[in-house]
Formats: C-alpha cells, structure tokens, sequence
C-alpha cells in the first residue's frame, strides 16, 4: 500500500513564501502529482514530478526527492486566492491511478 | 483538458433512499473514476469504470452499495444505494487524459456532487 503524509493546515502572510511537505512511503513509484482545491470545487492539477529536482511554473514550484520519499510545493508572493487545500498524490506500481494525501488547508491573511 | 459535468450538485436525501449520479464529458475517454470526498478527508477512489466491462472496485467498496454504469465513452453514473448518513460526502467524477499540461496521465475531475443523508 501506499501512505503519503502532510500537514493538515498551516498559515502565512500575503506576499510571503510557504512551502508545504508531503513524504510518502511506496513501492514502485512512478511520480508524484499535486492538485489544488478550493472550498465546494473539484481539485485541479498543478502540478507532476517524475524526477529528482525542482520543476517552477510560475509561482509555484514542485520538488522531488525519490530517495527520501519527499516532495514539496512552493508558493511564492502569495495571493489571498492561494487560500485552498494542496493535496499530494502519488502513483505506483503498474498502476497510473493516483493515490491522495489528505490535503493540507493553507490560509492566506492580509 | 476535459470538460467534466456532473448533476445533481448537490442533493439532500432520506435514510434507505437512493440517488444516481451522472457524470458527462466532452470528449471520449477510456477510463473513468469515481471518487468519495468524506469532510476533512482526501479523495478516496471508489471504483474505476470502463465502458464493456464491470466496474472494478477498490478495497471497501461493493457492487451492491455503488452500482456503476459505463454505457459510452463519454457518460457515467454511480448510485449510491440504500443510503446512510455515514454516506453523507462529496462524490466525484474523474477521468485521466493523456493531453493535460505535463504530458502525462493528468486526471481531471468533475464539480462533485455535494451529497447530506438524514
């Protein structure tokens, strides 16, 4: 099976930088995805990791550690609209059907 | 990127009632998914349906409880029977597109049906 872990909630400033966590123990992983979803809407894709490193788009970036079982989403200059839940997903195995972390709500104040 | 709709939106239902779900999208697809969203927890996959075939269901899911159908590629419904205000939850349609924006396997995923059982 796979466990994928993150925070449940953090907090910051707009304007600032926040960097939220998520590690994950699997076997056969085949990459890492993180969605964005807003109150009463369906998640939306920001982003896909197959390979150590950081991908940027934008404001926001995506880092890999394979061998740690680590990634993290990076927001920059943050927006009161970057007030939502970040979910981390993985795939695994000979399956490319995603596995999801439980979110974590990030709330962004003046 | 599919277009993903889903009716009702959100519906209020009595204990030992059932409601179907229907998910439409605007292009074929092969595979489609139905998810459960519980309040303060992830997306939980209920069952992956192909058109031609059974659903197949994951771990903690029955046929009986969520029957599923998949008559063409671009339609879906899934009932929720019997229903319970444990089933009380966000129900979720997806489908995985080839074309998304990193060239992979990107899943898309309907508005959700906002479901409260009494």
């Amino acid at each position: 099976g796979q466990n994928i872990d993150q925070p449940t909630e953090m907090t910051a400033t707009e304007g600032a930088i926040v960097q939220i966590n998520c590690t994950y123990q699997t076997s056969g992983f085949n990459g890492l995805f993180w969605y964005q979803q807003h109150a009463g809407e369906a998640p939306t894709f920001l982003s896909y990791n197959v390979l150590d490193g950081l991908e940027e788009k934008g404001r926001f970036s995506s880092f890999l550690s394979r061998s740690k079982g680590y990634s993290y989403l990076l927001l920059k200059e943050l927006q009161m609209k970057d007030s939502a839940s970040y979910l981390c997903a993985v795939t695994s195995g000979g399956s490319y059907i995603p596995t999801f972390g439980r979110g974590t709500s990030l709330i962004v104040h003046p | 990127s599919a277009v993903i709709s889903q009716k009702p939106s959100r519906d209020i239902c009595q204990r030992g009632t059932s409601l179907t779900i229907q998910c439409q999208v605007d292009s074929q697809v092969t595979m489609m998914f139905w998810y459960r969203q519980q309040p303060g927890q992830s997306l939980t996959l209920i069952a992956t349906a192909n058109q031609g075939s059974e659903a197949t269901y994951e771990s903690g899911f029955v046929i009986d409880k969520f029957p599923i159908s998949r008559p063409n590629l671009t339609f879906s419904t899934l009932t929720v029977s019997n229903m319970s205000p444990e089933d009380s939850s966000i129900y979720l349609c997806s489908v995985e597109d080839h074309h998304g924006t990193s060239g992979n396997n990107e899943q898309f995923f309907g508005p959700g049906t906002r479901l409260t059982v009494l």
